[in-house]
């Protein structure tokens, strides 16, 4: 299986400011996925994040709005910019591990956009 | 395409009596189809999953699934619900073709009454 964690588990932020979320998982993987669950909602894929490469981000989502880094096989980061109170939400990564059908989670980023 | 329908957004039921949630599915390939589960203020975690084998899934926490190819369907089912068992509980299927991407159903919360 695989282990990942989040930075930071939660955090509250004013209109207009960017916020970076870290994803750590504790064993490399190739693919890494950002997903948005806003409140009272099912989680919805941001985008996909390969290494060495540009992510590449679903039907709604932007690369302005949510640039993603993706450094390394084990850790990846999303920037949710130019916050607006519509942004909170909880931003969970993922992550398929070799010899596993599955994709394991992290605990999710909760996010208040004040 | 593929997508996933949950066909109740809450369910009702008293404790000790059994639990279904609905899942249908749509896809152009053999999928594989999961279930996640999601306690207030806690992350996912992985109930079953169907991957082609086993048509009778048997996950954790006394659940079980069955993959019906004929109905398109996934239902879960408990017989005996727990208190504990009241959350949100996420349908979703896999693109099997390499990309690992989750689709996830819309959610059905689930009630436990004493």
């Amino acid at each position: 299986s695989a282990v990942i964690s989040q930075k930071p588990s939660r955090d509250i932020c004013q209109r207009g400011t960017s916020l970076t979320i870290q994803c750590q998982v504790d064993s490399q993987v190739t693919m890494m996925f950002w997903y948005r669950q806003q409140p009272g909602q099912s989680l919805t894929l941001i985008a996909t994040a390969n290494q060495g490469s540009e992510a590449t981000y679903e039907s709604g989502f932007v690369i302005d709005k949510f640039p993603i880094s993706r450094p390394n096989l084990t850790f990846s980061t999303l920037t949710v910019s130019n916050m607006s109170p519509e942004d909170s939400s909880i931003y969970l990564c993922s992550a398929p591990v070799a010899g596993w059908n599955e994709q394991f989670f992290g605990p999710g980023t909760r996010l208040t956009v004040l | 395409a593929q997508s996933v329908t949950q066909l109740d957004s809450h369910v009702s039921v008293s404790e000790g009596t059994p639990v279904l949630l609905r899942c249908n599915y749509s896809s152009s390939y053999s999928p594989s189809l999961f279930w996640y589960v999601q306690h207030p203020n806690k992350g996912l975690q992985l109930l079953l999953k169907y991957t082609s084998a086993a048509t009778l899934v048997k996950g954790i926490n006394g659940f079980e699934a069955e993959f019906k190819k004929s109905e398109t369907s996934f239902h879960l089912t408990k017989p005996s619900a727990h208190m504990s068992d009241a959350a949100e509980y996420f349908c979703v299927v896999s693109d099997p073709s390499g990309t690992y991407k989750y689709i996830f159903g819309t959610g059905t919360r689930l009630k436990v009454l004493a």
